[in-house]
């Protein structure tokens, strides 16, 4: 397996469900990210992850539970959502050098989530 | 706040014409320019790059793109489409290399046989 991989590629919930989504990179980089992609809107930023470590919460409200046990492995966890969560939610991957960021990034298939 | 700006939203071009899509960003200092593409069905990858150097920069399959600072801009171009370039295309801002990229809305691009 190559790239960034993220599972399941579809889930439809209801919004008293808990769910999770999980991405992993096979490329050895050390940063990892979180959007979220809705129709005719600019992806949003939701969360990033540096060395583990979060270095970026874009106001993402409180429904939506990052989890970054290492560099290879993210989850986002999910809880009573809102039929507005429904988008499509990719994870990426970079290779920074120090602490700086900016490097380009490499995107997974995403995961389409439904929320009825 | 930062902001990206795609000018158009959908572009319908016939093969071999010739591609231009507009992009801007809110406000200067040190930026790292980057173009996204997202073929139907694939996922979001990296067209091209600007960093640092030569304002002209050159990506997979035949496209350009030129950073010019006076004008916030980060024009993509292409000078003869193909019908395999439909797909929609993304202009991202990183500013002073932090951990925040911004993403414009995208441009879907549709050539016509």
């Amino acid at each position: 397996e190559t790239g960034v991989t993220q599972t399941p590629r579809h889930l439809v919930m209801g919004m008293t469900n808990k769910k999770s989504l999980k991405c992993e990179q096979h490329l050895g980089h050390n940063a990892m990210y979180w959007y979220k992609q809705s129709a005719k809107k600019p992806l949003e930023l939701m969360f990033v992850y540096n060395f583990k470590e979060q270095t970026e919460n874009n106001s993402v409200p409180s429904r939506f539970s990052p989890e970054c046990p290492n560099s290879s492995h993210l989850f986002l966890h999910l809880h009573t959502l809102q039929p507005e969560d429904s988008a499509l939610y990719l994870c990426a991957s970079s290779q920074l050098t120090g602490t700086a960021g900016g490097h380009e990034q490499y995107f997974g298939p995403g995961t389409r989530l439904t929320v009825t | 706040a930062q902001s990206v700006s795609q000018h158009n939203h959908h572009v319908i071009l016939s093969e071999a014409a010739s591609l231009e899509l507009g992009c801007n960003y809110s406000y200067g200092g040190t930026v790292n320019l980057f173009w996204y593409v997202q073929y139907p069905g694939q996922h979001l990858q990296l067209l091209l790059k600007y960093f640092s150097g030569d304002p002209l920069v050159k990506g997979i399959k035949g496209f350009e793109a030129e950073f010019i600072k006076s004008k916030f801009s980060f024009n993509l171009r292409k000078p003869s489409v193909q019908w395999s370039d439909t797909a929609e295309y993304f202009c991202a801002v990183n500013w002073g290399g932090g951990f925040k990229t911004i993403f414009g809305a995208g441009t879907r691009l549709f050539v016509k046989a």
